[in-house]
This record gives structure tokens, sequence and C-alpha cells, in this order.
């Protein structure tokens, strides 16, 4: 079983449109995240669910929509795709305290 | 605000021998934990170790140890008896043990291992 699973793992698609990335935890953890990775490999936060409530959403677009229906999914919706919004985008949960992020596989972006 | 510091974009080794990978860290907080990550080319995270801030003994998890020193706020990862699986880019993360639980990384070391 995935313990952290995000669909698709590659989207493809034209600069204009609107897509969304779909993550699923079946760990029990209370936090989400999604994390965006750019070309140089540098990994930076976006946004982080708490049971359900946003308490991170750092300096990202308003063009980036993160949705947490329950505390086992964290969707991220995307309007007007750019070329700058190609990434690898991942997504993880956790437990509060000092335990690590377990990390889905990625979803690679490729805006042309 | 914190920051971590990977200064070796690139570092190699031969099997079998052992390898250090440098990472520091800039907070004021007394309370945090540290990770190292690899990411071998298939793009998944795994995490390889962690350490608690207020523990003085060094994790060690099998080949991977960290040599963890608080007051020169330095985390380096040592890999021994390295194998070819072990090439990946690493990424030392910082994690505040206050604040919201958002991970800090470094910009990350890739590993290339020679047979």
């Amino acid at each position: 079983d995935t313990a952290v699973s995000q669909t698709p793992k590659y989207l493809v698609t034209q600069m204009g449109n609107d897509k969304s990335i779909k993550c699923e935890q079946n760990l029990g953890h209370d936090t989400m995240y999604w994390y965006k990775q750019d070309s140089k490999k540098f990994l930076k936060i976006m946004f982080s669910y708490n049971n359900k409530e946003l308490i991170i959403n750092e300096t990202v677009p308003n063009r980036f929509s993160p949705k947490s229906p329950d505390k086992a999914h964290l969707n991220l919706h995307i309007n007007s795709l750019e070329l700058g919004d190609s990434a690898v985008y991942f997504c993880a949960s956790s437990l509060q305290g000092n335990y690590g992020y377990t990390f889905g596989s990625g979803t690679r972006l490729t805006v042309v | 605000a914190q920051t971590v510091t990977q200064s070796q974009p690139e570092m190699s080794v031969q099997e079998a021998e052992t390898v250090t990978l440098s990472c520091t860290y800039d907070t004021s907080e007394s309370d945090y934990y540290l990770f190292w990550y690899k990411q071998p080319p298939s793009r998944q995270m795994i995490l390889v170790i962690r350490q608690e801030a207020y523990k003085q003994q060094n994790a060690t998890e099998n080949r991977f140890s960290v040599n963890f020193q608080k007051a020169a706020k330095s985390f380096s990862l040592k890999i021994s008896d390295s194998q070819l699986g072990d090439a990946a880019m690493y990424f030392c993360a910082y994690r505040s043990g206050w604040e919201t639980d958002k991970l800090i990384f470094g910009t990350g070391t890739r590993l290339q291992v020679f047979p």
C-alpha cells in the first residue's frame, strides 16, 4: 500500500490551462503539505494543512489553490498555467512534532 | 528566519569508501530537528536519518551517521562502505520545534559513486 500517493505522476499541458494534482495519505497523519521542486532541485514549501485547516501559505501566486476535503486528502489546483510553473510538485504528510515527512513520488508538471 | 546551507553541490566517492556531506544551518531556536533526505533518480524523497537538537548523541542508521555540532550549527552526514545505490541527491533539512512544521531544505548535494 502506498503511504502517500499523488496523481498524476506526469502532466503535460498548454499555457493558460487549468489543472489539478491529487494527493492522498493512508498514514493517519494530521498535517499535509505541497512542495515545489524547481529545475535546480531546490525544494520550497507552498502550503500546509493541519486537520483540513490551512496553516502555511507561502508567497505563492493565487492561481494556486489547495483544497483539503478531509485530513487524508490535499489537492492542488492551478489556474491559468504559465511556463514558469513547470516543476516537480511533491505532496507530503507528517505528524506534528519531531517526525520527518513522508513524501509522495512527485508530479512532474510541464507547461508548453 | 532559518536557513540551511549545503556548500558542496557535488561529491564523489568510490565504492566501499567513506564520504561526508556537509550541512550548516542558521537558527535562533534551541528546540529543532534536523534531517537528511535522499532523492535517487526515481525522484522519490527518502528519509535517511534524523536528529533531535536536544540529544547530544549522534544519530546512526546502519551505514549512515551524522556529526551534529550544535554550537557550530553543523550537521554532516557520513556514509560508510558506500554502495552504487547510494548515488543520489542528498538534502539536509531543518524543522522548527516551536513554529509551524515546515521543513526547510538546503540546496542539495549530488553524490556520485564510482565502482
